[in-house]
Formats: C-alpha cells, sequence, structure tokens
C-alpha cells in the first residue's frame, strides 16, 4: 500500500466554482502535513500546512481527520491561476522525509 | 535572499555514464534533501543531508550518492545510469518550523538517460 494515496483527477471546473479533493495516508503515526502546488515542469511549492483543527488560507481550506486518515482541500471561487497539480504530503514528527502522493490535477475553465 | 538554486538545468547523459548534480540551499538552511520526480508521479525521498552526513536515505540503490559541503551546499551523484533514471531531480533546503518540517524546493534538474 502506498504511503500517500490522491485521486488523480483530472477535476476540470469554471471559474468561480468550488472543488474539492482528498488524500489519503497509510502511516497513523504521521504528524505534519501539507499541501504543495506543483505548476507543469516547476518545482512544488508550499501551498498551506494542515492543522489538526483545520485551517484556512484566503480561498483555501485544509482539513484533517486523524481517524479515518485522511486530509482535504477545497478551493473557494476557483480562479484561472489555481489550475495545476496539488501535491498531498506527508511527514513524521521531527522527520525532514516529506512523503508525497502522486497528485490531484485541477484544472479551472473559463 | 536567494533560494534554492540547482545546476545544471537540464541534462541529457548515456547509459552507462555517471552525473552530478549540484544544489545550494535557501540562506540560512544547513539541512538538504533530493527527491527523484518521474513523470506523472510525486517526488520520491532519495536521501537527506546535514552537517556533511547522509541522515537519512530512502529507498534508492547505492549508485545514488551525495555529499555535503561545510557551506551546506550538495551534490547529487549516479552512477551506471539506467534509462529508467530519467527523472527531474529536485533539491530541497529545510526550516523546522512549529507545524512541522517544510521544505523549499528549487527548480530541480531535468536528466534525460538514452
Amino acid at each position: 500500500r502506498k504511503e500517500v494515496e490522491q485521486d488523480p483527477g483530472p477535476f476540470n471546473v469554471p471559474e468561480g466554482a468550488t472543488v474539492a479533493f482528498n488524500c489519503t495516508y497509510s502511516n497513523s503515526a504521521s504528524q505534519s502535513f501539507f499541501w504543495y502546488r506543483q505548476d507543469c515542469r516547476k518545482e512544488p511549492k508550499l501551498l498551506m500546512s494542515v492543522y489538526s483543527s483545520g485551517n484556512e488560507d484566503g480561498r483555501f481550506t485544509a482539513q484533517l481527520n486523524r481517524a479515518s486518515q485522511y486530509i482535504s482541500l477545497l478551493i473557494r471561487d476557483s480562479k484561472l491561476s489555481d489550475s495545476a497539480t496539488y501535491l498531498c504530503v506527508v511527514t513524521l514528527f521531527n522527520d525532514y522525509k516529506l512523503s508525497f502522493g502522486a497528485g490531484t490535477t485541477v484544472t479551472v475553465r473559463a | 535572499d536567494a533560494g534554492v538554486t540547482q545546476s545544471p538545468t537540464h541534462l541529457i547523459k548515456t547509459r552507462g555514464q555517471q552525473v552530478t548534480l549540484r544544489c545550494s540551499p535557501k540562506s540560512g538552511h544547513d539541512t538538504v534533501s533530493w527527491y527523484q520526480q518521474a513523470l506523472g508521479q510525486g517526488p520520491q525521498f532519495i536521501f537527506q543531508y546535514y552537517e556533511e552526513e547522509e541522515r537519512q536515505r530512502g529507498n534508492f540503490p547505492d549508485r545514488f550518492s551525495g555529499h555535503q559541503f561545510p557551506n551546506y551546499s550538495s551534490e547529487l551523484n549516479v552512477n551506471a545510469l539506467l534509462l529508467g533514471d530519467s527523472a527531474l531531480y529536485l533539491c530541497a533546503s529545510s526550516l523546522l518550523r512549529e507545524s512541522g518540517p517544510e521544505q523549499y524546493f528549487g527548480p530541480g534538474t531535468r536528466l534525460t538517460v538514452t
């Protein structure tokens, strides 16, 4: 079983729509969770950390469900510039190794 | 403030050759990790260097080796290249924060093995 699994998509949504997708992780000892964004042929960039209580950053909301071992990302009022691959990332406490999912592709159309 | 830099940007090598990739971490960071990203996959952890020592290693063969210098910059060496080594190689430097380790990635080196 893979450490981190994501729905690959693609999710094709119109501008202004809300899109949400999940990621599951297999190691119950995982402590830190992140969403990274990767544009085509570019490096991954940190989008947001995911806290136990859930957190928002502008139009982006991340949730963590430890009992079911999944993380979610919701994007409200989608913009064309949100088109990217979103990588779910999990790590153990004080462990610098990042375990990535294969990514969920989101395409926002005009 | 310079971010993570990598060189070269692109590289084409032949099977059996050896390659060296270079990385300079973000200012103030002392830990460097290397990842391999094949097309359509997420990055896979190769190894991590801290205080010039390999601190942690992923599931990669011994053909993959590295080095960290006193100025925290790092090299990734791959011997006896295989076609399957074709990928984007990413370097990331680390800063430990309250929410856990966050890593900042360089632009990567795209390696093509023919």
